[in-house]
């Protein structure tokens, strides 16, 4: 699959902005997504943009897509201990996803 | 909501044996993936599967198999296991087409002994 790079720890500290930082190299996916991994659990959806846009909101997260430079962030405001998890970004290539290694974020009182 | 089922969280294999690992899905989602999962390499596809008895491999499927026999079950084959596929295995739905996202079950965390 084509690649898709992501810084592997964040610390932030309870109720600060937490950003999340991906780059991709297929500039003909579709869709990115953002999905979270609590531990023990599967991936679970958090939110996801389509190609044609720069940004999305939904509650406490943003999503911002630069599509000429291939990045997308998440962007988690007021982080709470709740927040601490692995974070993936994942491009979308027909029915294909092709993930990054996974963010994990922890949030320190 | 989407539900997607594994139906072990824990497995406990000895090398060589042929281990199946089962998903179930309840949504009549066309297409379904098995991944592994390790760290610092993120989820990597082995196999999908976008209709029932089609598949396809993914980017690592050697040491693997898969079946579709029903549309709502996809099962991962390791045919002679060995100890690294000791993994997380998660599998995941999602309809063919349009905006829906892959829907994941809580994964198979499998141990090669």
């Amino acid at each position: 699959g084509e690649d898709v790079e992501q810084s592997l720890f964040l610390s932030v500290r309870e109720g600060d902005s937490s950003v999340i930082n991906c780059t991709y190299t297929d500039s003909s996916s579709t869709y990115l997504y953002w999905y979270k991994q609590e531990p023990g659990a599967g991936l679970q959806l958090l939110t996801y943009i389509f190609s044609n846009m720069d940004m999305k909101q939904d509650q406490r997260l943003t999503v911002l897509l630069n599509k000429k430079d291939k990045h997308l962030s998440l962007r988690i405001a007021d982080t709470q201990t709740g927040d601490s998890a692995i974070y993936f970004c994942a491009e979308r290539d027909d029915y294909k996803l092709s993930f990054g290694a996974g963010t994990t974020v922890t949030v320190r009182a | 909501d989407v539900k997607v089922t594994q139906s072990s969280r824990y497995l406990v294999k000895r090398t060589g044996e042929k281990v199946f690992l089962e998903c179930v899905q309840d949504m009549d989602h066309e297409n379904m993936f098995w991944y592994r999962q390790d760290p610092g390499l993120g989820l990597r596809l082995i196999y999908f599967s976008y209709d029932v008895k089609m598949k396809e491999k993914g980017d690592i499927p050697e040491g693997y198999s898969v079946s579709r026999e029903k549309k709502e079950r996809f099962s991962l084959i390791l045919e002679s296991a060995s100890t690294n596929q000791t993994s997380m295995y998660l599998c995941a739905s999602s309809l063919k087409q349009g905006t829906q996202p892959q829907h994941f079950g809580d994964g198979t965390r499998l141990s090669i002994l």
